[in-house]
């Protein structure tokens, strides 16, 4: 069974860089999927933050495309994001998830990040 | 981009059947899969491409779609179904893009 872990500082200061990673266990992250980031502000909806193909292909929700970087580490079995320039409008869950193009179906638990001073 | 539209709450008495439906020029290309969450937990897949379930969800719970509508059935609903529920499809852009419904939170009374 896929196994999806979030890892990343809690609190991030308005204009700075969130950064967070997703360990995936239980399956090569090499095995021709997908990779994706979900974000939920609390107490709202899910939002597509973007995906990343294992050959590091990227493709990014166009709301947040301008602060957004995804990158694979495929000898870590890892994927990571990035997003620049934070306020407090970017606090929520942020989640990631394997993603199969039409569906995403393994999950992460989540982590909060909160961004203020 | 496109956008995906869900009622935002729903409610069902115990045992009867709910339909929670999703709307979308995307559906009309691409097929919707959605997701239960409850509270302070992640989204599990409960239905993905238009009628399919992923090993453990209970076959109360089913998918449907015509036009641009698709819809979740859960046929005798349970207490432990009242939750969030949502609908993901492919952006019908071109760009790969993914795109969520606002949510349903379902009641089960």
């Amino acid at each position: 069974q896929v196994q999806l872990q979030e890892s990343g500082p809690g609190l991030v200061r308005p204009s700075e860089t969130l950064s967070l990673t997703c360990t995936v266990s239980g399956s090569s992250i090499n095995t021709g999927y997908y990779w994706g980031w979900i974000r939920q502000p609390p107490g709202k909806g899910l939002e597509y933050i973007g995906s990343i193909y294992q050959s590091g292909s990227t493709y990014y929700n166009p709301s947040l495309k301008s602060r957004v970087t995804m990158s694979i580490d495929t000898s870590k079995n890892q994927f990571s994001l990035n997003l620049s320039s934070v306020t407090a409008t970017d606090t929520a869950v942020y989640y990631c998830a394997r993603d199969q193009v039409y569906y995403f179906d393994n999950w992460g638990q989540g982590t909060l990040v909160t961004v203020s001073s | 981009s496109s956008e995906l539209t869900q009622d935002p709450a729903v409610s069902v008495a115990l045992g009867q059947t709910v339909r929670i439906t999703c709307q979308g020029d995307t559906l009309r290309t691409y097929y919707a899969s959605w997701y239960q969450q409850k509270p302070g937990q992640a989204p599990v897949l409960v239905i993905y491409n238009k009628d399919n379930r992923p090993s453990g969800i209970p076959d109360r719970f089913s998918g449907s779609s015509s036009g641009n509508t698709a819809s979740l059935t859960i046929t005798g609903a349970q207490a432990e179904d009242e939750a969030d529920y949502y609908c993901n499809s492919r952006d019908s852009s071109g760009h790969h893009l993914r795109v969520f419904g606002g949510g349903t939170r379902l009641t089960v009374l």
